[in-house]
This record gives C-alpha cells, structure tokens and sequence, in this order.
C-alpha cells in the first residue's frame, strides 16, 4: 500500500536549534518524494523533491531508501519556519497523484 | 511566476445544494487535479483529469462529484447534492514538466 508516515503532529524547536520533521514512505517502486510546507492560510508550496538535490530556505531532505525516510532537516531554526510541513510522495507515471502525510506542525519558539 | 487560480477563496452553501468550485491551471500545464482537506486532516486525492477526461478517481469521488474542463481553461469541480461533511478546503492543481502548482484553494462550508 502507498502511505506516508508522519510520526509528529506538533514538534516545537527553539529559534537557532536545529529542526528534524521525520517522514517514512510504503510504496512498491521508486517513488519521487516532496516536502511541502502550508504557511498561515496560505497555499500550499514546494518546498523541495528529493530529485532536485536542492537546498531551499536551508532545508535539506536525504532519500533513505534502506530506511524508506525521506526527513526533513535544517541546522538553524528562524522565527518564519513555523509553518505545517507535509512529506509526500507521487509515482513513476507522469500523472500520478501526490499522496500526502498528516502534516507536522513546525512551531519556531522565541 | 504562474499561479493556478482558484474561486470563490470561501463558499458557504445550505445542505443539499449544488456548488461548483472552479479553477483556472497554469496554461501550458496537461494535469489537472483536485484535493480536499478536511480541517485539522491530512489532504486526499480526489481525481486526476488529462485529455479531457478522468484519468483517475479516489473512493471519495463518488457520484456526487463531477469535474469539467468546459472552455479549455477553466477547470470546475461540481457537488450535485452538498453534505455536512463535504466541508473542507478544496484544492486545485495542475501538473507540467516541473512538477505540480497548488491553488490557494476554496474553504467550502456546508450548513
């Protein structure tokens, strides 16, 4: 079955700590995997795929396949980060939907 | 940079009617989805559409639900018949050779 798992609902981190959202994946292939992130009432944006090997807003993500993990690091928490984070993955066909995570809320303390 | 478009940002409706959500896709952009969220849920699949047609469809996407590409740009997602619990955030998308664009979706309440 095509899941995607994350562990935390709310993870709260102090500014200038470092931040680490988990996300595992189930799914029989080879999956392209996203982060996207929902600010307040916004919509929701790209924040990286793992087929970019992009670092952006000083996010990185490693694809574990070992492991099936894709989690969502960076070194140095800032007050904009908080945000909800979704892990998600799409699969090799070109229209394939995106399957979602429950979200993790990002929350950046003072 | 090319945003999808989405109206009405908020619809209220009485149970049991109809509403029709709609969507303008990034122009050159083949893929077109749509998802919900219900409130404090993860967002679901509904359906994809490609060559003016349903490519595919979630268990959530039962006959109730339509979705038209009326005039090659527009995008709508019709409710026939509205239920309580129809409410959520609903969220267009359209996919090109990039990767997906969301819309700032529409909050759909059901009353």
């Amino acid at each position: 079955a095509q899941r995607v798992t994350q562990p935390e609902k709310l993870l709260s981190v102090f500014k200038g700590a470092p931040v680490e959202l988990k996300c595992n994946y189930s799914y029989s292939g080879s999956p392209e995997l996203f982060w996207y992130v929902q600010y307040s009432r916004q919509r929701l944006q790209l924040l990286l795929r793992h087929i970019s090997r992009e670092s952006i807003k000083g996010f990185t993500a490693d694809l574990n396949k070992g492991e099936t993990s894709f989690h969502l690091k960076k070194p140095f928490a800032q007050e904009e980060d908080s945000a909800m984070y979704y892990c998600a993955l799409s699969g090799e066909g070109r229209d394939d939907k995106i399957i979602f995570g429950k979200g993790t809320r990002l929350h950046i303390l003072p | 940079e090319p945003e999808v478009t989405q109206t009405p940002s908020h619809q209220v409706t009485q149970m049991g009617q109809e509403v029709i959500l709609r969507c303008v896709p990034i122009s050159n952009h083949l893929y077109f989805y749509w998802y919900r969220q219900i409130l404090g849920q993860k967002v679901e699949f509904l359906v994809s559409f490609y060559n003016n047609e349903i490519s595919e469809k979630s268990e959530i996407f039962d006959d109730q639900f339509s979705v038209e590409r009326p005039d090659g740009s527009n995008f709508t997602l019709k409710i026939r018949s509205t239920k309580l619990e129809d409410s959520a955030m609903y969220f267009c998308a359209s996919q090109g050779n990039y990767g997906y664009t969301f819309g700032s979706g529409t909050r759909l309440t059901v009353v």
